[in-house]
C-alpha cells in the first residue's frame, strides 16, 4: 500500500542527546514536510523540501536539521540545541493539492 | 501574524445535528487554497475538504461542506448529521501560492458529539 511511514512511533531521549526521526514515502511525491504539534496547538512548520537535495526552513527551524538525499526519504534530526523538543512530530508529502500525513512520532525528553 | 484563526477551542453537538466550525484567514495573495483536516485521538491527520480561491461554488464532500465567503475571508466547515465518530480535533489550513508550498494551520477546534 502507498503511504507515509514514520518511525519510531514513540521515542524517549535524555537531555543533550540528538535524535533522528525517520520519514519514508512511496507515493512518488516531490514535496515533503515536517510539522511539530504541541498540546492544544495547531501544526507548526519546521522544514520542507520541494525537491531532492533542496529544503527550506519553516517557522520553527531552530534546533532542527533535515536532509533530502532521496525522493522517498526526509529524516528530521532534533538536536540538543532545541530547547523544548517534547512534542508530536508529523511528516507529510504532497504532489499537487492536499498534504498526506504519516501517523506521527511522539518524542519525550526525560 | 496568525494567518488562520479558529475562534472556537471546543464545541459540542448532539448526534444527527449539524455543526459549523469557524475559520477565518488572512492573505494578500489572489491564489490560495483552504483545507480542513480531522485529527482523531490516534493522532493521524485526515484530509476532509478543499476550496480554491477561484472556485465559485462551495466545496462539498459527503457530509462535509465548506461555507466559503471570500469577501469576509471566511471558510467555515459544516458537518451535517453528526456522528459519534466525528468527535475529534478539526484544523483549518491555508496554502498561499502554488502547490509546492506548505500549509499554515490554525490552532484547531475540538468537537465532541454526544448521543
Amino acid at each position: 500500500d502507498g503511504g507515509i511511514t514514520q518511525s519510531p512511533k514513540y521515542l524517549f531521549r535524555k537531555e543533550g542527546q540528538n535524535v533522528t526521526l525517520s520519514c519514508e514515502q512511496n507515493l512518488n511525491h516531490d514535496a515533503m514536510y515536517w510539522y511539530r504539534q504541541d498540546p492544544g496547538q495547531g501544526l507548526r512548520l519546521i522544514y520542507y523540501s520541494q525537491i531532492v537535495n533542496d529544503f527550506q526552513k519553516g517557522d520553527i527551524a531552530e534546533g532542527y536539521s533535515v536532509s533530502r538525499e532521496k525522493k522517498e526519504s526526509f529524516p528530521l534530526t532534533v538536536t540538543s540545541a532545541q530547547k523544548n523538543p517534547t512534542a508530536f512530530y508529523l511528516c507529510a508529502s504532497s504532489i499537487e493539492r492536499e498534504l498526506f500525513f504519516g501517523e506521527g512520532s511522539r518524542l519525550t525528553v526525560l | 501574524a496568525q494567518k488562520i484563526t479558529q475562534t472556537q477551542p471546543g464545541m459540542f453537538v448532539q448526534e444527527k445535528e449539524a455543526v459549523t466550525l469557524d475559520c477565518t484567514y488572512d492573505t494578500s495573495d489572489q491564489s490560495y487554497g483552504l483545507f480542513w483536516y480531522k485529527q482523531p485521538s490516534s493522532g493521524e491527520m485526515i484530509f476532509l475538504i478543499y476550496q480554491g480561491s477561484y472556485d465559485e461554488q462551495n466545496a462539498t464532500e459527503g457530509r462535509y461542506s465548506l461555507n466559503f465567503q471570500k469577501a469576509r475571508k471566511s471558510a467555515n466547515l459544516v458537518i451535517s448529521a453528526s456522528q459519534l465518530g466525528d468527535s475529534a480535533m478539526y484544523f483549518c489550513a491555508m496554502r498561499e501560492g502554488y502547490s509546492g508550498y506548505a500549509l499554515n494551520f490554525g490552532k484547531g477546534t475540538s468537537l465532541l458529539v454526544t448521543p
